[in-house]
């Protein structure tokens, strides 16, 4: 049983079109998180969410908008592809925000290819 | 402001070396925790360890070994007799309790030869 999953695995768009990344976890998590993995695989954090509540939002281009229809799941939408955007996109989840020291878990990552 | 430091991009050492991973980090809070992630070729992070700042006791799981020091705010990470299989990219991370955001080092590539 998976944990942390992400759809799709790999996408590969053109510039200029909308795309979506779907997160879902399975552990009862409160909080769930993205973070985008770039070409040197530095890890950043984009954003945030406990209980459906925005709690970290790190200075990312507002073409960037995370969803969560509930608390397990985190959708990210990207507007406008650029070709920066190409990296791998992380989701995780923690029991809650942080504050005790909980552990991250990630899914398996979503490889995307700007073109 | 908090930073996890780990200044070896690459190690490479032969099968059966063992092997140790630098992690510095930076905080002036007193209650923090760190962590160590493993991700190997296929992409994943996989969690290996998670220490608070109370607990200075090393840990030993397997060939892996933990050696937390406060005096020099290193968390380091050895493996013994290295394998094929270790080869990976290993974060270090770094949370301060009640900030949220778990503070990535820029990770080190381990490169193990046969």
């Amino acid at each position: 049983d998976t944990a942390v999953s992400q759809t799709p695995k790999y996408l590969v768009t053109q510039m200029g079109n909308d795309k979506s990344i779907k997160c879902e976890q399975n552990l009862g998590h409160d909080t769930m998180y993205w973070y985008k993995q770039d070409s040197k695989k530095f890890l950043k954090i984009m954003f945030s969410y406990n209980n459906k509540e925005l709690i970290i939002n790190e200075t990312v281009p507002n073409r960037f908008s995370p969803k969560s229809p509930d608390k397990a799941h985190l959708n990210l939408h990207i507007n406008s592809l650029e070709l920066g955007d190409s990296a791998v996109y992380f989701c995780a989840s923690s029991r809650n925000r942080g504050s005790q020291g909980e552990t991250q878990y990630f899914g398996p990552g979503t490889r995307l290819l700007v073109l | 402001a908090q930073k996890v430091t780990q200044a070896q991009t690459e190690i490479s050492v032969v099968e059966k070396e063992d092997v140790t991973l630098d992690c510095v980090y930076e905080t002036r809070d007193t209650t923090y925790y760190l962590f160590w992630y493993k991700q190997p070729p296929s992409g994943e992070l996989v969690f290996l360890i998670r220490r608070n700042s109370f607990d200075e006791q090393n840990e030993i799981s397997g060939r892996y070994s933990w050696n937390f020091q406060k005096s020099t705010s290193s968390f380091n990470f050895t493996i013994t007799a290295s394998q094929v299989v270790d080869s990976a990219v290993y974060f270090c991370a770094l949370l301060v309790s009640g900030t949220y955001k778990y503070i990535f080092g820029t990770g080190t590539r381990l490169k193990v030869l046969a």
